[in-house]
């Protein structure tokens, strides 16, 4: 069974600060998408990506997929208060349904 | 217009009884599923409909029993209610959840806004 794991577990910052989130797999990723989810929502798609080595940007957002396709980062730029929430990383699970990573736990203060 | 939309947000019960959580999308999606979502914050598979058809059932106690009565309708019943069942039920949606033949799939899953169920 595929694991991902993710880093930090909870991260809280000042606005203006940059980040890095991180999420590994135990197994090459079919495709790796992450999500946000705001508190009482639930999680909306940011990005997908396939290919390894892909860097997707999504305004201040940097999405890098490793050459392996078995890790992956997301770079926040000046961070800011509507960055706050939980990040996920997911695989879909024999083509099928999601697996999730355990997420981070953002929190940006001004 | 909600794309994927579930009732109740909050549900709070006793042991023992028995509820459902009612989930509607009109993306018009041929695949819904349902996660759980514990304390942790943790997202966990428990059923995949795919045009009505059961397509995943994760191990899931059988007092969980999903029903889809059309493309667009997925609720969720659960009997027996235990303390270990309260977590945030989340709906979801996709288009095409077992890809094209031979490539990677990279749909979109659509989530509700949950379901907050709390056993007493």
């Amino acid at each position: 069974t595929q694991l991902l794991e993710q880093s930090p577990q909870f991260l809280s910052i000042q606005e203006g600060e940059n980040l890095t989130v991180y999420c590994n797999s135990s197994s090459v990723f079919s495709s790796l998408q992450w999500y946000r989810q705001e508190p009482g929502e639930g999680p909306v798609l940011l990005v997908t990506v396939v290919t390894g080595g892909e860097v997707k940007k999504l305004k201040r957002l940097t999405f890098q997929f490793g050459d392996a396709r078995k890790d992956s980062s997301l770079h926040i730029t000046a961070a800011q208060p509507g960055d706050t929430g939980l990040y996920l990383c997911a695989d879909y699970q024999a083509g099928t349904a999601l697996i999730f990573g355990k997420g981070t736990t953002l929190s940006v203060s001004s | 217009d909600t794309a994927v939309s579930q009732t109740p947000k909050y549900l709070v019960t006793q042991m023992g009884n028995d509820k459902s959580i009612k989930c509607e999308q009109n993306l018009g999606h041929d695949t819904m599923y349902w996660y759980k979502q514990d304390s942790k914050k943790f997202l966990k598979i428990m059923f995949s409909y795919n045009n009505k058809e059961l397509i995943i059932n994760e191990t899931v106690p059988n007092r969980f029993s999903p029903k889809s009565p059309d493309k667009a309708h997925l609720n969720l019943h659960i009997n027996s209610l235990e303390l270990g069942d309260s977590a945030v039920y989340f709906c979801a949606s996709s288009q095409d959840p077992l890809g094209t033949s031979g490539s990677q799939n990279t749909d979109t899953q659509y989530f509700g806004p949950g379901t907050r169920l709390t056993v007493l």
